[in-house]
């Protein structure tokens, strides 16, 4: 069964930093692109950042090119999101996804919340 | 961006009635190989998103066949055939053919 299990959410102050993870079982991790995407309280969904198998290519939403990095540990079938000067937007639920095309797959997703 | 555009924005329906949600792309969805990466969610009230559909009309893994999916170019359509109490929730949209990748805004559906 596939699993995707996301860490790392919380309160931070704007600018401020936050590096969350996601963790892969059920599937041959290292096969697949791999996807975040998030969801402001009681708003819509929105695709943030993908990244190919070997890392070497990665995709980001403008919002957040500059700001955050996407990466991931084939080893430790883990996905990774650094998040650098955050701000207030940017406060959402993340979700690990799958293949970024389909989105077959998701995390329960975790709470990142900025504000003083 | 491709803008994706859903409609209605809430649809109440009786139980055991039909709907249907519409999804329209600012540009064609086809890609290059031929396929059109146009899915479908579920997001149930405090669940994750769940796919429904993937490339316009592949219902996935234990979906009923009471949901389908159709369309083509640019004009897209969830239909379900018959409404039940589970199916409550939002439905989105989203095409996987242009980076970025977007979302439609979803629509909201409720038992009336």
């Amino acid at each position: 069964e596939v699993q995707l299990v996301e860490s790392g959410g919380g309160l931070v102050q704007p600018g401020g930093s936050l590096s969350l993870s996601c963790a892969a079982s059920g599937f041959t991790f290292s096969s697949y692109w791999m996807s975040w995407v998030r969801q402001a309280p009681g708003r819509g969904l929105e695709w943030v950042a993908s990244i190919n198998r070997d890392g070497s290519d990665k995709r980001y939403m403008d919002s957040v090119k500059g700001r955050f990095t996407i990466s991931r540990d084939n080893a430790k079938n883990s996905l990774f999101l650094q998040m650098n000067s955050l701000r207030a937007e940017d406060t959402a639920v993340y979700y690990c996804g799958g293949e970024p095309r389909t989105l077959g797959y998701w995390g329960q997703g975790t709470l990142v919340t900025v504000s003083s | 961006d491709v803008v994706m555009t859903q409609s209605p924005l809430s649809l109440p329906v009786a139980l055991g009635q039909p709907a249907s949600i519409s999804c329209r792309s600012s540009q064609s969805l086809v890609y290059s190989d031929g396929n059109t990466y146009l899915t479908w969610f579920q997001q149930r009230p405090g669940q994750s998103p769940r796919r429904l559909i993937f490339r316009v009309s592949n219902r996935d893994s234990g979906v009923p066949d009471r949901f389908s999916g159709s369309g083509s170019g640019t004009d897209f359509t969830l239909q379900i055939s018959r409404v039940e109490s589970e199916d409550v929730g939002v439905y989105y949209c989203m095409q996987g053919t242009h980076w970025p990748f977007t979302f439609g805004g979803g629509t909201k559906v409720e038992i009336k």
